[in-house]
């Protein structure tokens, strides 16, 4: 059964940038994207981005065009989601997921264990 | 994209049957069938309970139950447990986004 693998906490200064990583292990992206859902703390679930790596399509949420990248390593069966410009309010734990459909998202049924990132001066 | 709405608390007694509704407009709940629901125990990623409005993936306990009708989806847990205890999010497909959007989570207590 494949497993997301997510990089370590990060602790970065305001107006900086972090870049947190997700490897698939035990199988491949394979037709499925990977998508990024952040969760401040005490909140709730917030898309960020979703990336279909054999296709190289890319989408971002809206409120982070812009200030986020996400791109695949095939051959590592790595993606990579980078946050610029970090504020406090990025203070979160950000997941990557493996997300099924192309045009639209259907759901998404594997999940990294998450990366807290706080945003600290 | 407003996040759709969740009930902010459910709770009921062990054995018992809860609903959580999750209401979104005919742009995302109302349209295609891609309706999910996700678990969320304290520290925890969430984890997939359903998917395409009432399908469960294979080791989730038939306990959970989707359903959907017009702009309002549901997931009922049946026979309820101690270990449901956890945050509950719905999630669509929109025809504003390919991402999708996320319910604003309903926190489950069993009393």
């Amino acid at each position: 059964q494949m497993q997301l693998v997510q990089s370590g906490a990060e602790v970065k200064k305001p107006g900086s940038s972090v870049k947190v990583s997700c490897k698939a292990s035990g199988g491949t992206f394979s037709s499925y994207g990977i998508g990024w859902v952040r969760q401040a703390p005490g909140q709730g679930l917030e898309w960020m981005g979703r990336i279909i790596p054999m296709l190289d399509m890319i989408n971002y949420a809206q409120k982070f065009q812009g200030r986020v990248t996400i791109i695949a390593d095939k051959s590592t069966s790595t993606v990579h989601m980078e946050l610029s410009s970090l504020r406090s309010e990025d203070t979160a734990v950000y997941y990557c997921a493996r997300a099924a459909g192309l045009e639209t998202t259907y759901y998404m049924d594997i999940w990294g264990k998450g990366t807290p990132v706080t945003v600290s001066s | 994209q407003s996040a759709l709405t969740q009930p902010a608390s459910v709770s009921g007694s062990p054995g018992q049957s809860i609903t959580i509704s999750c209401t979104g407009t005919s742009s995302d709940v109302g349209g295609d069938n891609y309706v999910s629901w996700y678990q969320q125990e304290p520290g925890k990623a969430p984890k997939l309970l359903i998917s395409d409005v009432n399908n469960r993936p294979s080791g989730v306990s038939n306990r959970f139950s989707g359903s959907k009708s017009g702009n309002t989806a549901s997931l009922t847990i049946s026979g309820l447990q101690a270990e449901d205890e956890a945050e509950y999010y719905c999630s669509s497909s929109t025809t504003s986004s390919p991402l999708g959007v996320f319910g604003t989570g309903t926190k489950v207590t069993v009393l």
